[in-house]
């Protein structure tokens, strides 16, 4: 599969191929994180969350990580398709809170 | 998206003047939010409600107020627009407001607006 490092804006992966994108998460209290997918001209749509208390949630196609130790949360998409071209944002919210804090976000291209 | 609409879909308008968005819900969720998203700044929170008539603040709310007289409408004002309020604006709803477990946001599908 392919992966991007963290901060970087862009992946480009093969269709079929595994993607993996990361995010750096701010807060050491945020206790829960959502993944979110947004379409072109289209407002962001909820793939997957996952609770602090958890390591790992698996989805249809995807899989979110979760690495408190270093505030580390990953997406991985299993064979990816060109449907899954979008930009994705993950998203911390801190106990007590009533707000999400979104990253800037992934644009993954899928080539054919 | 179902249960959560915004109007206008796009806007432009001219420096100075007044606009009002709109982010209208028929799922009588309690929590109701605005963000903005720009280039290289991913969404970031403008105003949020927790109930009607109980407002507060986020991160870039200079310029903007906002008003909720009722469960499924939450207005967005620009006082006196400006170009940099040029963006695409987004309304979210949420049951919960902290998330709970597979909760999340609901988003609109967001109004561009153009100050020129």
């Amino acid at each position: 599969g392919e992966s991007v490092g963290l901060h970087l804006p862009t992946l480009s992966v093969q269709e079929g191929d595994n993607s993996i994108i990361n995010c750096a998460y701010s807060n050491s209290a945020s206790d829960y994180f959502i993944w979110y997918k947004q379409e072109s001209g289209k407002g962001p749509q909820f793939i997957i969350d996952i609770r602090s208390n958890m390591d790992k949630r698996q989805g249809q196609r995807v899989t979110v990580l979760l690495n408190k130790t270093v505030k580390h949360l990953s997406l991985q998409i299993a064979a990816t398709q060109p449907g899954d071209s979008a930009v994705y944002f993950c998203a911390e919210n801190p106990p007590n809170d009533y707000k999400l804090s979104f990253g800037a976000g992934t644009t993954v291209t899928v080539r054919a | 998206d179902a249960g959560i609409t915004q109007s206008p879909r796009h806007k432009v308008t001219e420096t100075g003047t007044p606009v009002t968005l709109r982010c209208h819900q028929t799922e009588n969720h309690r929590y109701m939010y605005w963000y903005r998203q720009d280039p290289g700044h991913g969404l970031r929170l403008i105003h949020y409600s927790y109930g009607v008539k109980d407002t507060d603040k986020g991160e870039v709310s200079d310029g903007y107020s906002v008003s909720r007289s009722k469960t499924e409408d939450f207005l967005l004002t620009l006082e006196s627009a400006t170009s940099s309020q040029t963006s695409v604006y987004f309304c979210a709803i949420s049951e919960s407001g902290t998330g709970g477990f597979s909760d999340g946001y609901t988003f609109g599908s967001g109004t561009r607006l153009t100050v020129v």
